[in-house]
């Protein structure tokens, strides 16, 4: 059974860098699957932010790309977001998710249980 | 940018046939996903590939795409499906796109 755990700072302050860890367990993180990031704003849908894939590949959304950048620790069997320049509007729920697609074009299988980040001084 | 429209509610009695539709353009030529959100808990695959079924899921839930139009029907819907339904595709340009989601009440 995959289980991801998301994990970081609640509280982060406008205009700094929002950095969320997903710890993976049950599957490799150099496998052959898209780990993803998804955010829910409250009381609002699902948002796709990314993903990455066996390390070096990466697909952002394209209204987050500036802002956006990921990364996989094989070692801690673990991937990374961070987010530049925060304000409130990103203050929402952000889950950690798989994604065993061919082609990273969803498919979401295993979710985190979300991790509430609050954007405020 | 590539949309995905849901009815934003659907109603339905216990025992009988609830369908939620997603509509988006050419949409019978993407791969459909649907997913269940309960109250307070991270979402959950039902519908992969426009009508395949995780393992573990019932056999009540099943989707279908054609045209612009993909479905998900519940068939004999139980309270424990009362949640938030939201459809999901790819689009070369937005890349993976959700709709704006369909509340489900059981009454």
């Amino acid at each position: 059974q995959v289980q991801l755990q998301e994990s970081g700072p609640g509280l982060v302050k406008p205009s700094q860098t929002l950095a969320l860890t997903c710890a993976v367990s049950g599957a490799s993180i150099s496998g052959g699957d898209y780990w993803t990031w998804i955010r829910q704003h409250p009381g609002k849908g699902l948002e796709w932010i990314g993903y990455i894939y066996k390390s070096a590949n990466t697909f952002y959304n394209p209204s987050l790309r500036s802002r956006i950048a990921m990364s996989i620790d094989t070692s801690k069997n673990q991937f990374s977001l961070t987010l530049d320049s925060v304000t409130a509007a990103d203050t929402a729920i952000y889950y950690c998710a798989r994604d065993p697609s061919r082609a990273g074009r969803g498919q979401f299988d295993f979710w985190g249980q979300g991790k509430l980040v609050t954007v405020s001084s | 940018s590539y949309e995905l429209t849901q009815p934003p509610s659907v109603s339905v009695s216990p025992g009988q046939t609830a369908t939620i539709a997603c509509s988006g353009d050419d949409l019978g030529h993407r791969y459909t996903s649907w997913y269940q959100q309960k109250s307070g808990q991270s979402p959950v695959l039902v519908i992969f590939q426009d009508t395949k079924r995780p393992s573990g899921i019932p056999e009540r839930f099943s989707g279908s795409n054609s045209g612009n139009t993909a479905t998900l029907t519940i068939s004999g819907t139980q309270a424990v499906d009362e949640g938030d339904y939201y459809c999901q595709a790819w689009d070369s340009t937005t890349a993976v796109v959700f709709g704006g989601g369909t509340k489900l009440t059981v009454l």
